[in-house]
């Protein structure tokens, strides 16, 4: 149980398109799904918090306008890389938390992250 | 302010050796959960273990032990007759259930290569 997936794996984009990255919670439902960047040999950076029917909320320094989130459904969550740049090279990861899990609702399972190369 | 440190950054080993991962953590709070999470160099964030705050006893999974000590703030992994397949970076992180944003903070993660 408790499996999150993530499309694509991998994307190569030009310079100036948008990239979408979904995020899908297998067999639960996850009202709290999580969106992160690696950077390679660096830990996780949170870059915002997705909720089930509304607004997702951006971590300092992350702009909203750029990175698109939305959280449809109870198992679906999507990030948009707008007007991508290569500085937005990188390998992105969601995670999402179990609802229903009760004791352990706070632990959070994590997708096999998606690596975006913008040329 | 909520913070992990795992000041391993590397540690390589051989084969069938034990080693230990340290984690020490800083919280305000009394009610917290932490974690452990492995990452192969496929990418994938694999979940190991969850600790609350008031259960302090150890576990043990196989090879791997955990070791939580509220006395010293440290949550430490122990990987008893080590193989290649352990080689990964592993991650130490808190959730801070009294704090506003409910989100897990990282460590900086430990690379730990199993020599054959």
């Amino acid at each position: 149980g408790a499996v999150v997936s993530q499309h694509p794996s991998w994307v190569i984009c030009k310079s100036g398109t948008s990239v979408k990255i979904e995020c899908r919670s297998l067999d639960f439902q996850a009202t709290t799904m999580f969106w992160y960047r690696q950077f390679p040999k660096q830990s996780l950076m949170l870059m915002a918090t997705s909720n089930e029917g509304s607004k997702a909320t951006y971590e300092q320094g992350v702009e909203k306008d750029k990175f698109l989130i939305n959280h449809a459904s109870l198992t679906l969550s999507t990030l948009t890389v707008t007007s991508a740049h290569p500085e937005d090279s990188s390998f992105y990861i969601c995670s999402a938390r179990d609802a229903g899990a009760g004791y352990d609702q706070e632990t959070q399972y994590f997708g096999p992250g998606t690596r975006l190369l913008v040329l | 302010a909520q913070k992990v440190t795992q000041a391993q950054t590397e540690i390589s080993v051989v084969e069938k050796e034990d080693v230990t991962l340290d984690c020490v953590y800083e919280t305000r709070d009394t009610t917290y959960y932490l974690f452990w999470y492995k990452q192969p160099p496929s990418g994938e964030l694999v979940f190991l273990i969850r600790r609350n705050s008031f259960d302090e006893q150890n576990e043990i999974s196989g090879r791997y032990s955990w070791n939580f000590q509220k006395s010293t703030s440290s949550f430490n992994f122990t990987i008893t007759a080590s193989q290649v397949v352990d080689s990964a970076v592993y991650f130490c992180a808190l959730n801070d259930l009294g704090g506003a944003t409910n989100k897990l903070i990282f460590g900086t993660g430990t690379l730990l290569a199993v020599q054959p």
